[in-house]
């Protein structure tokens, strides 16, 4: 499918687990980018990436880890999950590396941690 | 630090009025504004985008304004509809990062 992609889009995890997920967008986009949504917060930055093997700490790294070895895929792990992290997570990519474009969103997943 | 902040944080109006959304930043040192839209459960999608240096953007029934000086924008929304109903969310990027505001949670009244 064309566009960006998250997996899964639900997951239930237990404290202390790893856990990984998966953002993938087939437009060659050089940006991209996680966020976490919470209420009361609204969306913030938790890494970004602006090219492969190229990547930079947003608003709220800790306890997260990424990496780019591919232009397509920006996968978020979370080394081991707490509560805290319960939330709604969105993966963005921009076009082309230029400011002036819009960033392109999936569809998010939803993480709860027990 | 760039803040961004949007009120009301929720907007409840009849079906076919114009309204207006509001949105403020704290530094005017920023590369363009957009706005975006979240429905319920769903990611964002981008609205308008408006360059530092416009004035404002227009797709169909929206129109965004942007005064940098002032650090403010506007949605202008007109003869507003049911399916208008979203989330409205106003950010700005001051760099390769976007900061958002919280939203304005809209609810079109039939």
């Amino acid at each position: 499918d064309a566009g960006i992609t998250q997996s899964p889009r639900y997951k239930i995890t237990e404290t202390g687990r790893q856990v990984t997920l998966m953002c993938h967008q087939t437009w060659s986009h050089s940006y991209m980018f996680w966020y976490r949504q919470d209420l009361g917060h609204g969306l913030r930055l938790i890494y970004y990436s602006a090219a492969a093997d190229i990547t930079d700490k947003g608003e709220v790294p800790d306890g997260y880890v990424v990496s780019r070895s591919k232009t397509e895929n920006f996968p978020l792990t979370l080394e081991s999950a707490t509560r805290s992290q319960t939330s709604v997570y969105f993966c963005a990519s921009r076009g082309q590396g230029a400011v002036q474009e819009t960033q392109y969103f999936g569809p998010g997943t939803r993480l709860l941690v027990l | 630090k760039q803040e961004v902040t949007q009120i009301p944080a929720a907007l409840s109006v009849p079906e076919g009025e114009n309204l207006v959304l509001n949105c403020s930043f704290t530094d005017s040192a920023i590369y363009n504004l957009q706005w975006f839209r979240q429905d319920p459960g769903k990611g964002l999608t981008s609205l308008l985008l408006i360059q530092s240096s416009q004035r404002e953007q227009t797709s169909g029934r929206l129109n965004a304004s942007l005064d940098k000086s002032s650090g403010r924008s506007t949605l202008y929304i007109a003869a507003s509809q049911p399916g208008d109903s979203a989330t409205y969310l106003c950010a700005v990027s001051p760099d390769d990062k976007i900061i958002f505001g919280k939203g304005t949670r809209l609810h079109i009244l039939p």
